[in-house]
C-alpha cells in the first residue's frame, strides 16, 4: 500500500517561532489532508489539499503532487498549536474513499512559553 | 462541531468481554469509516460502510464486527476484548459539496481502556 513518511518526528520551539512540517507520500493521490490531534486527542481536520497552497490564518499548506510531498508552514507558533500534526493519503487507485486514509506517524510538535 | 457523533467518549471494561461503540455521521452522509488509534500502530483503517453495506476492509480484527443501519448510524462491535485492544476508536465521514469530496472529518473518538 501507499507509504507516508513525516518529519520531523519531534520538534520543540519558543513562542513566536516558525515551523514547516513535511510529509512525503510514495503513490499519487486523490485527496491529501493535514489534521491536528490536540492534547484531548481530537483530530481536527486543518486542510484538504491534494495539490496547490491553501492558508487559513497563520497556517499554510502547500501539496506538490507530482512530486509527491506536501508542507504545512505554522508562523508565530503559539502554545495552543502543541500537539501532533498528521498527514493523511488517500491513493489514487482506490476510486475514491474505498481503501480510507493512510496516516503518516505524525510529527509531535510542542510549543514552550 | 465535525457533525460527527461517537458515543461513548470513554469506556473501561475487562478482559474477555465485547463493547459497542456508536457513530452517528454527519447528516446527510451516506458514507461511515471506522479507525483505530494505538500506540504501537497508530492510526489506522478499519472498515468502511456505504449506505448500509460493507465497502471496505482495511486491518480489521476478526473478533471485531460492525454495521450501519438504515438510519445511517453505525456500531463497531469489539469482543473478547484484549489488553492490546485499548486504543481512542474514531468515526469519520465524507465532507461533500455537490459532486465534489473534500476529504473526511472526524469525531471526537471512543478511548477504550481493557483492563
Amino acid at each position: 500500500g501507499i507509504q507516508v513518511e513525516q518529519s520531523p518526528p519531534d520538534l520543540i520551539l519558543q513562542e513566536g517561532a516558525n515551523s514547516t512540517l513535511r510529509c512525503n507520500f510514495s503513490d499519487s493521490v486523490n485527496n491529501l489532508q493535514w489534521f491536528h490531534q490536540n492534547p484531548w486527542g481530537q483530530l481536527i481536520n486543518l486542510f484538504y489539499i491534494p495539490s496547490g497552497t491553501k492558508q487559513n490564518g497563520r497556517l499554510s499548506a502547500t501539496t506538490v503532487a507530482t512530486e509527491r510531498y506536501s508542507l504545512l508552514y505554522i508562523s508565530s507558533s503559539q502554545t495552543t498549536d502543541s500537539g501532533v500534526y498528521f498527514c493523511a493519503v488517500e491513493p489514487m487507485y482506490s476510486g475514491g474513499g474505498a481503501d480510507g486514509l493512510t496516516f503518516g506517524k505524525g510529527t509531535h510538535l510542542i510549543i514552550q512559553p | 462541531d465535525s457533525g460527527v457523533t461517537q458515543t461513548p467518549k470513554h469506556l473501561i471494561t475487562a478482559t474477555g468481554q465485547r463493547v459497542t461503540l456508536r457513530c452517528s455521521p454527519r447528516s446527510g452522509d451516506l458514507s461511515v469509516y471506522w479507525y483505530q488509534q494505538s500506540l504501537d500502530q497508530g492510526l489506522q483503517f478499519l472498515i468502511q460502510y456505504y449506505n448500509g453495506e460493507e465497502r471496505a476492509k482495511g486491518n480489521i480484527l476478526e473478533r471485531f464486527s460492525a454495521q450501519q443501519f438504515p438510519d445511517l448510524h453505525s456500531e463497531l462491535n469489539l469482543s473478547s476484548l484484549e489488553l492490546g485492544d485499548s486504543a481512542l476508536y474514531f468515526c469519520a465521514s465524507s465532507v461533500w459539496a455537490g459532486p465534489t469530496n473534500y476529504g473526511y472529518t472526524f469525531g471526537s473518538g471512543t478511548r477504550l481502556t481493557v483492563v
